[in-house]
């Protein structure tokens, strides 16, 4: 079936620190992938997300290419800020699943200053 | 605002006690889910609905139970909590683009519910 797998937080940074979650996923077909994020207290909320291969997703100062050949969709970002800190999830949707997630296990973030 | 809500967004309760909890959206959405969130397991599926009267098994349905009788709400019905049902749960909605693998989903604000 269906599985991702990404890097195991905690993570902890300074501010303006570079940025990489690794995220790498086993699906049929060609799913489509997401990161979401959830601040402290809140549900998740869509960061950024690609439909095919080669695609590039960017937001809010963080992206993540679908790289097909690897089976990865690793976010980053070149300056974290205190603001960023949250639990990131990946998570993809497979070709003809209908709208089904399949999440990884999330990866907390915390920016020092 | 287009926005999934769910309620209560905190509920302690004891063994066996049936308990509903109630997501609504206000977005027209055919497709309804419900997680929950465990710590290093991520989130996974309970049930969902792809439309009204139609509901069907995620990951993990054991010990939960759902209906669908209005397009905009969707409630997780619990009908005798144990404590390894003590978890945080989101409800989500999307459009029904079903043969589409891209699909985005809109959360509610989450459950957190604590079983004793």
């Amino acid at each position: 079936g269906d599985s991702v797998t990404q890097m195991e937080g905690p993570v902890t940074l300074s501010e303006e620190a570079f940025l990489t979650i690794n995220c790498t996923y086993t699906a049929t077909g060609y799913p489509s992938l997401f990161w979401y994020v959830q601040y402290p207290g809140e549900g998740l909320q869509l960061l950024l997300k690609a439909t095919k291969a080669d695609d590039k997703g960017s937001n809010k100062g963080f992206e993540a290419t679908y790289r097909k050949e690897t089976t990865s969709f690793h976010l980053e970002k070149g300056s974290v800020q205190v603001s960023d800190s949250a639990v990131y999830f990946c998570a993809l949707s497979s070709t003809g699943g209908g709208n089904k997630l399949t999440f990884g296990t999330g990866t907390q973030l915390k920016v020092e200053l | 605002e287009a926005q999934v809500t769910q309620n209560p967004r905190y509920l302690i309760t004891v063994t066996g006690k049936k308990l509903t909890v109630t997501c609504s959206q206000n977005m027209n959405h055919e497709y309804m889910s419900w997680y929950r969130q465990d710590p290093g397991l991520g989130l996974r599926q309970i049930y969902y609905s792809m439309n009204v009267e139609v509901t069907d098994k995620g990951d993990v349905p054991e010990g939960y139970k759902v209906s669908r009788k209005e397009k905009r709400n969707f409630p997780l019905i619990l009908e005798s909590p144990s404590p390894n049902q003590t978890s945080l749960y989101f409800c989500a909605s999307s459009n029904g683009q079903f043969f589409s693998s891209y699909n985005e989903q809109f959360f509610g604000p989450g459950t957190r519910l604590t079983v004793l």
